[in-house]
């Protein structure tokens, strides 16, 4: 069975650019969410998908958004980036019935 | 405003003892707690979780304590190992998981 994929697993970006990661979730799973995590922090909760629909979105502001596609899998983007959106974005997926969820790797994203 | 709170930022143990890492939370909808370990350069990996209406939950070394009433919980590693020096996550779910900030555990041998 296929864990969480991430990719790109890094990414440099300038303030003011655009960036889309992307994320395959486990396989059966139909919930994704995305979570920031800034250093010495943990996870932030950015917004979660099930079934292509937002189901939960935290306090971040309109300029990340997302989508589910049909397979499950998922992509974040970010506008108009920022020095403070360097962070660590982790995907994860639900595994039905439970509230676990299972990360993938993560995409390290430096903005300059 | 943290809702989930683990106010000690590391834990050095011996190997062959027990490792216990607390976590205090101010949220009382939360409904089901999760530990995660995290090693450098990947993401969290799932440990063990505990619904709000259970006090524990064992799988093999990992033991996880929930007191409601004081917002507690706590993860007992027994015995610890080497393997487990990682930075421990505790997350709390209300359909979304709200994580603290960790705490690194550094197991000696």
């Amino acid at each position: 069975e296929t864990g969480v994929t991430q990719s790109p697993t890094h990414l440099i970006k300038t303030r003011g650019q655009q960036v889309t990661l992307r994320c395959s979730s486990q396989s059966g799973h139909n919930t994704v969410s995305w979570y920031q995590q800034a250093l010495g922090q943990g996870p932030q909760f950015i917004f979660q998908y099930y079934r292509e629909e937002e189901n939960g979105r935290g306090n971040f502001p309109p300029r990340f958004s997302g989508l589910q596609f049909p397979n499950y899998s998922s992509e974040l983007n970010v506008n108009a980036l920022e020095l403070d959106d360097s962070a660590l974005y982790l995907c994860a997926s639900t595994r039905p019935g439970t509230y676990e969820q299972y990360f993938g790797p993560g995409t390290r994203l430096t903005v300059t | 405003d943290q809702q989930v709170k683990q106010n000690s930022p590391s834990l050095s143990v011996q190997e062959g003892r027990i490792s216990i890492l607390n976590c205090d939370y101010t949220n009382s909808m939360f409904d089901y707690f999760l530990w995660y370990k995290k090693y450098p350069a990947e993401g969290p990996t799932f440990l063990i979780s505990i619904s709000s209406i259970k006090d524990k939950n064992e799988d093999g070394r990992f033991t996880v304590f929930l007191n409601k009433s004081a917002k507690h919980l706590s993860l007992h590693i027994v015995p610890s190992q080497p393997g487990d020096s990682a930075v421990y996550f505790c997350a709390a779910s209300e359909g979304k998981l709200t994580f603290g900030k960790g705490i690194t555990l550094s197991v000696r041998p």
